[in-house]
């Protein structure tokens, strides 16, 4: 079975200034796809970023880039000009790439504040 | 258009009770799924449906737990004789089979087991 750990619980940042989360995650599967997942206080849970395990290339999507090592098994975000809106939950998420549809398991959250 | 839509939002019910959760995916989404969040976890799942067909129930935890989403859209998560362990929020997510299959989220449901 696929495991994800996220070991830091919270984490603070200034506006402006960049911040990284991390994620480990345990499999013997050599094709899947990480994410990483915002949770803001209204539940609704959003898709920030997204890769594939084929692809050697760092995904990034505007403010937010990943630190993707395959051989290590590590998966981190980083956000850069962090905006008071980006306070959240944040969830590393793994999914196997067999199949074309397959569940999410998550590590445990990172809880992000942003300060003035 | 329309994203996922959970109903009711909220739901306190009493130790013993029998409850229904109620998801409605996008529009030609034809994977659903089904996860639970207990306070200050990530969510775990509970099963999966493609059309009408539970494709993994693994994640249900007991026998008090079944789901159905008999024309293939609307699902119903449903809990029999309700435990205060089974507080938690009921998150469903829908994908479509083309594309990046991504799951998209609804805004979950609250229940409270009194």
């Amino acid at each position: 079975a696929q495991t994800v750990t996220q070991s830091q619980p919270e984490m603070s940042v200034q506006e402006a200034e960049t911040v990284t989360l991390s994620c480990t995650y345990d499999t013997s599967e050599s094709d899947y796809y990480l994410f990483w997942y915002k949770q803001p206080p209204s539940r609704q849970m959003i898709l920030v970023i997204r890769q594939e395990a084929y692809k050697q290339q760092n995904a990034t999507e505007n403010r937010f880039s990943v630190n993707f090592q395959k051989a290590a098994k590590s998966f981190s975000l980083k956000i850069s000009d962090s905006q008071l809106g980006d306070a959240a939950m944040y969830f590393c998420a793994y999914r196997s790439a067999i199949g074309t549809a397959s569940k999410l398991t998550f590590g445990t959250g990172t809880r992000l504040q942003v300060t003035l | 258009g329309a994203g996922v839509s959970q109903t009711p939002s909220n739901k306190v019910t009493e130790k013993g009770k029998y409850v229904e959760l109620r998801c409605d995916p996008i529009s030609g989404h034809t994977a659903l799924y089904w996860y639970r969040q207990s306070l200050g976890q990530g969510p775990e799942f509970l099963i999966y449906f493609q059309g009408t067909g539970a494709a993994d129930d693994s994640g249900l935890p007991n026998d008090r737990f079944f789901a159905v989403r008999p024309e293939g859209s609307v699902s119903t998560l449903k809990i029999q004789r309700t435990e205060r362990g089974d507080s938690a929020v009921y998150l469903c997510a829908s994908s479509s089979q083309t594309g990046s299959n991504e799951q998209f989220f609804g805004p979950g449901t609250r229940l409270t087991v009194l």
